[in-house]
């Protein structure tokens, strides 16, 4: 099946720091991947569709200067939390899409960082 | 844009018996509606999904059907087990291409043996 992996899968920051986050597609080509954040006990809310070779699309509300996603190849989704600050704890998720010609088009999602700002 | 209403938040029930898990969504041009399972700190796993040109669609235990004219659809697990205890995501697809997923709020699942 489909692998989507994750690194870190935690990550502990002082207040002001940048931190990265890969996410990578283990076993297909993702054109497209997403970037969820998840607050505890609430649900997945997307931030941005990442997609190879062009710009990432932020949902309202996401600033695209503080999350910075990079998807320099068919495999690879970056999400750099810039100047990271307590409010920004959370679980970061990512999905890439993969789309069977014809027929099956579906997310799989990472395993999530759980980053943490002090 | 779309929205995604899930209800209920919490549901209790006794190992053997059956859950129903309901969503609404707004958005007519949707058609592809998942639904995953979330375990504490894990990532979502998809259970089963459904799309706008089937009206049901079951795969043992666990059943999705699917109303496209009061636009909502339904989770059913039969025989509830403890292990079925986790957080329950639906999900519509929208946006351009309908890649993009939209989340209900979840529900909290206990089956208690």
């Amino acid at each position: 099946g489909a692998v989507v992996s994750q690194h870190p899968s935690w990550v502990i920051c002082k207040s002001g720091t940048s931190v990265k986050i890969e996410c990578r597609s283990l076993d297909f080509q993702a054109t497209t991947m997403f970037w969820y954040r998840q607050f505890p006990k609430q649900s997945l809310m997307l931030m941005a569709t990442s997609n190879e070779g062009s710009k990432a699309t932020y949902e309202q509300g996401v600033e695209k200067d503080k999350f910075l996603i990079n998807h320099a190849s068919l495999t690879l989704s970056t999400l750099t939390v810039t100047s990271a600050h307590p409010e920004d704890s959370s679980f970061y998720i990512c999905s890439a899409y993969l789309r069977l010609a014809g027929v099956v088009n579906e997310q799989f999602f990472g395993p999530g960082t759980r980053l943490t700002v002090l | 844009g779309e929205n995604v209403e899930q209800h209920p938040s919490t549901l209790s029930v006794q190992e053997g018996d059956s859950a129903v898990i309901k969503c609404t969504y707004s958005d007519s041009a949707s058609n592809y509606f998942p639904w995953y399972k979330q375990e504490l700190g894990k990532r979502p796993q998809l259970i089963i999904d459904i799309r706008s040109n089937v009206g049901e669609k079951k795969d043992q235990r666990i059943a999705v059907t699917l109303n496209k004219t009061a636009k909502h659809f339904s989770l059913h697990i039969t025989e509830t087990q403890p292990e079925d205890s986790a957080v329950y995501f639906c999900a519509a697809s929208t946006g351009e291409g309908f890649q993009k997923l939209v989340f209900g709020t979840g529900t909290r699942l206990l089956v208690s043996p």
